[in-house]
C-alpha cells in the first residue's frame, strides 16, 4: 500500500526556534517523488521541493532544509529560525510512477503556529 | 501566484444542484488535476487529464465528471450534490504527465447548504 505519514498533527513553536516536520512514506515502488506543499492561511497550496527516488542528497534552501533517507523512507523538513510568516499547514506528498501517472498522495497534514 | 486560475472562488448552492468548476492551468502545462480537500477525508485525488486525455481516476464519485478542453482548461462538473459534497476543491497543473512539480489554483469553495 502506498501511505504518507506526518504524525504530528500540530506543532507550536516560539519565532527563532528550529523547527523539524516529520514525514514517513510506503511504497514498494522503487521509482517516486517525493514533495513538500505549504498551505497559508488563505487556503492555497505552495509547492516548496520535489524530490525522486534516486537522489537522496539534502537540500538547503534558505531557512529551509530537506533530509531525504530511503534507508528510513522519510522526507523531513526543518524550518531554521522560524519566522510568524511560516505559519501554516505544510503537506509531504508522495506521487508513483505506476501506471505512469502522477497521483499525488498526501499526507493528512502538520499544522505550524508561530508565535512572536 | 501559481499561474493557476480557478473561478469561482466561493460557490454556495443547495442540496440536488448542479455546478461546474473551471481551471486554467499554468501556460506550458499539458496535465491538470483535480483534488478534493474535506476536513474529514484530507487532500484526495480525483482525477487527471493529460493533453486532452483522462489518464488516472481516483476517489471521484460517480455524480462527479471532469473533461479537459483543446485549450487545455479543464471543467469538474459535480452534480445531484449532499451535504458532504461541501469541500475545499483544487486544479493543479504540470508540465509531464508524472514527475514534474504541480502548481495548485487558489481553490474552490463550494458550500452545499
Amino acid at each position: 500500500a502506498q501511505k504518507v505519514t506526518q504524525a504530528q498533527t500540530e506543532i507550536s513553536v516560539v519565532e527563532k526556534e528550529d523547527v523539524t516536520l516529520d514525514c514517513v512514506y510506503e511504497t514498494r515502488d522503487t521509482t517516486y517523488y517525493l514533495f513538500w506543499y505549504k498551505q497559508p492561511p488563505s487556503g492555497e497550496l505552495v509547492f516548496l521541493i520535489r524530490r525522486n527516488s534516486f537522489d537522496e542528497q539534502n537540500e538547503i534552501s534558505g531557512r529551509y532544509s530537506w533530509n531525504f533517507q530511503k534507508s528510513t523512507s522519510s522526507f523531513n523538513f526543518t524550518i531554521t529560525a522560524s519566522q510568524v510568516v511560516d505559519s501554516a499547514v505544510y503537506f509531504c506528498a508522495l506521487s508513483l510512477f505506476s501506471g505512469g501517472y502522477n497521483k499525488l498522495i498526501f499526507g493528512a497534514g502538520t499544522r505550524l503556529a508561530v508565535h512572536p | 501566484d501559481s499561474g493557476v486560475t480557478q473561478t469561482p472562488k466561493h460557490l454556495i448552492t443547495a442540496t440536488g444542484q448542479r455546478v461546474t468548476l473551471r481551471c486554467s492551468p499554468r501556460s506550458g502545462d499539458l496535465s491538470v488535476y483535480w483534488y478534493q480537500q474535506s476536513l474529514d477525508q484530507g487532500l484526495q485525488f480525483l482525477i487527471q487529464y493529460y493533453n486532452g486525455e483522462e489518464r488516472a481516476k481516483g476517489n471521484i464519485l460517480e455524480r462527479f465528471s471532469a473533461q479537459q478542453f483543446p485549450d487545455l482548461h479543464s471543467e469538474l462538473n459535480l452534480s445531484s450534490l449532499e451535504l458532504g459534497d461541501s469541500a475545499l476543491y483544487f486544479c493543479a497543473s504540470s508540465l509531464t504527465h508524472w514527475g514534474s512539480e504541480a502548481f495548485f489554483g487558489q481553490g474552490t469553495r463550494l458550500t452545499v447548504v
